[in-house]
């Protein structure tokens, strides 16, 4: 069964904590994505990978890290630097190269700092 | 902000009427994309429209991209209560080793029964 998935679907933590959210994809595609989603807001583009050790900066690329050691994975590291880190973390991917970058989409991650 | 934007913010409609949300971008795009999001849920692609493109159809949806307007629109036919959801516009640009995609806000779209 093909797809992408994301860990946990909520998750809590306290202010000044560093939390890691998990994207896997089994789709062998080459490029995959990290999206932040705030009410009323949309989807901003947090880091992207197009292949695997590298990764480009997006949007908003404050306050977080990421790393691509596996095709497969594309984890997303919070840091304590965030300063509003509440909200929707969205993971997708897609091919490379055939310029459509057509995304699929993980289930999301909702994370909520107190 | 290099986000796009999608009008209107919100539409509430009743069923088996039709639905049209717009989007605009800002920069020139190779092709531009249209997805759907359920509450709480990933987004899922509906339709893409390539820029030498004017008119697309897929079912009950048809795109339209108008380039020297930098703006392209969704329309639903025959809405369904299951059309209830958000609409999201991507638009795509790729070449000379860089890429951009851009997302714009989202059309709220409920369909009443």
């Amino acid at each position: 069964d093909g797809g992408i998935t994301q860990s946990p679907k909520y998750l809590f933590r306290k202010e000044g904590q560093n939390v890691t959210l998990s994207c896997e994809q089994n789709l062998n595609h080459d490029a995959m994505y990290w999206y932040r989603q705030d009410p009323g807001q949309g989807l901003r583009l947090i880091y992207y990978s197009q292949i695997v050790n590298d990764f480009q900066k997006g949007d908003i690329a404050e306050g977080y890290s990421v790393s691509r050691e596996k095709k497969e994975s594309f984890p997303l590291t919070v840091t304590s630097a965030q300063k509003n880190p509440t909200a929707f973390y969205l993971c997708a991917s897609s091919w490379v190269g055939q310029a459509t970058y057509e995304q699929y989409f993980g289930p999301g991650t909702r994370l909520t700092v107190t | 902000s290099q986000q796009g934007e999608e009008d209107p913010q919100a539409l509430s409609i009743q069923e088996g009427e039709n639905a049209t949300m717009n989007c605009s971008y800002k920069t020139s795009i190779n092709n531009l994309q249209w997805y759907r999001q359920n509450s709480g849920r990933g987004l899922v692609h509906l339709i893409l429209i390539r820029s030498n493109e004017r008119e697309k159809h897929s079912g009950r949806l048809r795109v339209t991209l108008d380039t020297s307007k930098k703006s392209s629109s969704l329309l639903i036919t025959a809405s369904r209560a299951a059309d209830t959801a958000s609409y999201f516009c991507a638009s795509i640009y790729s070449g000379a080793g860089s890429y951009q995609l851009t997302f714009g806000k989202g059309t709220k779209l409920s369909v009443i029964p």
